[in-house]
């Protein structure tokens, strides 16, 4: 399994309040993903990293940013949390950082957040 | 607008039996297809993919199927265990794009 920890697993939030989702990575893969999974949505994609500080948006990003210093991290933030946001939270990863593009995304374990 | 479509929430087939899976696309770029599969509290996995110049890919008891007139895939699980339970996702992209784009997903159930 391709090393990807997300942290916090779970988090609960009120509204109004900033929150940072966190996603580790050990593969020295080059492009990072946000992505949320809400029901009858599948996943959808926030955000996107194909570099150190190299980031670009998904198809929902607003209410979202991004920050990549470090090839292992990504971070995602709400900077100001609505109920809207509440859902599942999933870091992935792909491709080799020397290499090419890779289409097979390896997935983190999910962060779930409830925005009260 | 959804360019990749799962039009069946959810599946329940019975342990032994074909489960058939099915997934349409709308992008006629398009032409890489994958498959991940889901359970409660995990992150999505992969399962197969297939690229357009074929029309069938086979993985053990996975077999995903392209017919690429009709814009159409299907994954075949032959036979279903009682573990196939998951969530399935359709996944695509045109080959060198660093972005999936994702179905809704199928629930699919194994009766015992």
């Amino acid at each position: 399994d391709a090393g990807i920890t997300q942290s916090p697993r779970h988090k609960v939030t009120e509204t109004g309040t900033p929150v940072t989702l966190r996603c580790h990575q050990t593969e020295n893969h080059r492009y990072m993903y946000w992505y949320r999974q809400d029901p009858g949505h599948g996943l959808r994609l926030i955000h996107y990293s194909y570099g150190v500080k190299d980031t670009d948006k998904g198809e929902v990003s607003d209410g979202y940013s991004v920050s990549r210093s470090k090839t292992e991290d990504f971070l995602l933030t709400l900077e100001s949390a609505t109920s809207s946001q509440t859902s599942v939270y999933f870091c992935a990863i792909s491709g080799a950082i020397s290499g090419g593009t890779y289409n097979e995304q390896f997935f983190g374990p999910g962060t779930r957040l409830t925005v009260l | 607008d959804q360019q990749v479509k799962q039009n069946s929430p959810s599946l329940s087939v019975q342990e032994g039996r074909i489960s058939i899976l099915n997934c349409d696309y709308t992008n006629s770029m398009f032409d890489y297809f994958l498959w991940y599969k889901k359970y409660p509290a995990e992150g999505p996995t992969f399962l197969i993919s297939i690229s357009s110049i074929k029309d069938k890919n086979e993985d053990g008891r996975f077999t995903v199927f392209l017919n690429k007139s009709a814009k159409h895939l299907s994954l075949h699980i032959v036979p279903s265990q009682p573990g196939d339970s998951a969530v399935y996702f359709c996944a695509a992209t045109d080959f060198g794009n660093e972005k999936l784009t994702f179905g809704t997903g199928t629930r699919l159930t194994i009766i015992p």
